[in-house]
């Protein structure tokens, strides 16, 4: 059974740090998303990584996929109050399989 | 262009009943899919439909089960409710459904049990 796990679960930052999501799984894939839901909210498409090596940068945020090592990572550069929210990735096997999502509080 | 509608977006239920979730993917998106979100369980696969088939369908008990219409409407139907039903149900359309296409997520219903 393909699982997903998500480190750390619950991350506070202060603004303007940097720090980096992991998303390990366990089985092969090489595709992977990554979303943002804040509280009460729905889930935020943020990045479809497709293959190994990709990476893809959408202002603070920098998403990679490493497919041989089975991880995923989001970088968070220069964080603002903005960026508060969960953030899940999802790997593909046939359906999306989600990591427990990581709480993220950017404090001023 | 419309996102994803859920209808109802809340809804208050007792153990026994049965309910019903209907969900409208953005124009052009044939493809649906429903996910379950608790606190404790986390966001879990429910099923995806295409072209008003099943063709995935997650570990939840027959008593989950869901249709898609010609227009690529999708309801859920959740027969004689238990809490642990309690969620956020969020469904999800992309165009083919195919594994690299965004998937657009709808607002979702959350259903209470009581």
């Amino acid at each position: 059974e393909l699982k997903v796990e998500q480190n750390p679960l619950f991350l506070s930052m202060q603004e303007g740090k940097n720090y980096t999501i992991y998303c390990n799984y366990s089985t092969t894939s090489d595709r992977l998303y990554w979303y943002r839901q804040d509280p009460g909210k729905s889930l935020e498409s943020l990045f479809v990584l497709l293959s190994n090596g990709a990476v893809k940068q959408e202002g603070r945020l920098m998403a990679s996929l490493d497919t041989k090592a089975r991880l995923s990572t989001l970088h968070i550069t220069a964080a603002v109050h903005d960026l508060s929210a969960t953030y899940f990735c999802a790997v593909v096997r046939g359906k999306l399989i989600f990591g427990q999502g990581t709480e993220l509080s950017v404090k001023p | 262009k419309a996102g994803v509608t859920q209808t109802p977006r809340y809804l208050i239920k007792t153990r026994g009943q049965q309910v019903t979730l209907s969900c409208s993917p953005i124009s052009g998106h044939r493809s649906v899919s429903w996910y379950q979100q608790t606190p404790g369980q986390g966001l879990q696969f429910l099923f995806e439909y295409f072209s008003e088939t099943q063709r995935n369908k997650g570990n939840f008990p027959g008593r989950f089960s869901g249709r898609q219409f010609s227009n690529s409407r999708s309801e859920m139907n959740v027969s004689t409710l238990e809490l642990g039903d309690s969620a956020l149900y969020l469904c999800a359309s992309s165009p083919s459904g195919s594994w690299g296409e965004t998937q657009y997520f709808g607002p979702g219903t959350r259903l209470l049990v009581l």
